[in-house]
């Protein structure tokens, strides 16, 4: 079975300032894939950013960028720059089931 | 394309009702999930389906929740009967099969159950 735990339930950031939102995962797939979505306050879910596990370069979206270590089974997201519209929940998930984990509620203050 | 499609958006209904949600999944994707989501438990998988055949319904909650995909692009999840623990946003997502490749998500169907 696949499992994501992402163990920070708030984080708390200044505009500009960069955030590290934890994600760690098990699996016993050799082939996974990693994503990080985005829930704003009204409620839609957004896709951020994908990590495919044989991917060897740390995958990168514009301001977003997932911090990828295999070894230690972790797929960090790091929101670079943050402004204020990044405030919401974000989720990390694994496939090929697509389980999510818990999220972490980010909020953003100027 | 309109993206995933769910109805009804809102829903309420009296416990021991029949429940019926519904979803149009993106033309052409080959993998259909279904959600809940709770303040208590998160977003949890109930259903996925690959090519309308179910893959993994372990995350059924219980045998009152069934899904069906008759075809590539309708989608039902019923409970029946109904009870006020079932209250949440159900949500919908397709994509294309495959571990490299994100799913899309409808806009959800809040469900009450008073």
């Amino acid at each position: 079975a696949q499992k994501i735990t992402q163990t920070q339930p708030g984080m708390f950031v200044q505009e500009k300032e960069a955030v590290t939102l934890d994600c760690t995962y098990d699996t016993s797939d050799q082939s996974y894939g990693l994503f990080w979505y985005k829930q704003p306050s009204s409620g839609e879910m957004i896709f951020l950013i994908y990590q495919g596990s044989y991917d060897e370069q740390n995958a990168t979206e514009g301001r977003y960028s997932l911090n990828f270590q295999k070894a230690r089974k972790s797929a960090n997201l790091v929101i670079s720059a943050s402004q204020l519209g990044d405030s919401a929940m974000y989720f990390c998930a694994i496939r090929t089931a697509l389980i999510f984990g818990k999220g972490t509620t980010l909020s953003v203050s100027s | 394309d309109a993206g995933v499609i769910q109805s009804p958006r809102h829903e309420v209904t009296e416990m021991g009702q029949e429940v019926t949600l519904r979803c149009k999944p993106i033309s052409g994707h080959n993998s259909l999930f279904w959600y809940r989501q709770t303040m208590m438990r998160g977003l949890e998988l109930l259903i996925y389906f690959n090519n309308n055949v179910p893959i993994d319904d372990s995350g059924m909650p219980e045998d009152r929740f069934s899904a069906k995909m008759p075809n590539a692009s309708f989608s039902t999840l019923k409970i029946q009967p109904s009870e006020p623990r079932d209250s949440a946003v159900y949500f919908c997502a397709s994509s294309f099969q495959g571990v490299n490749t994100e799913a899309f998500f409808g806009q959800g169907t809040r469900l009450t159950v008073v």
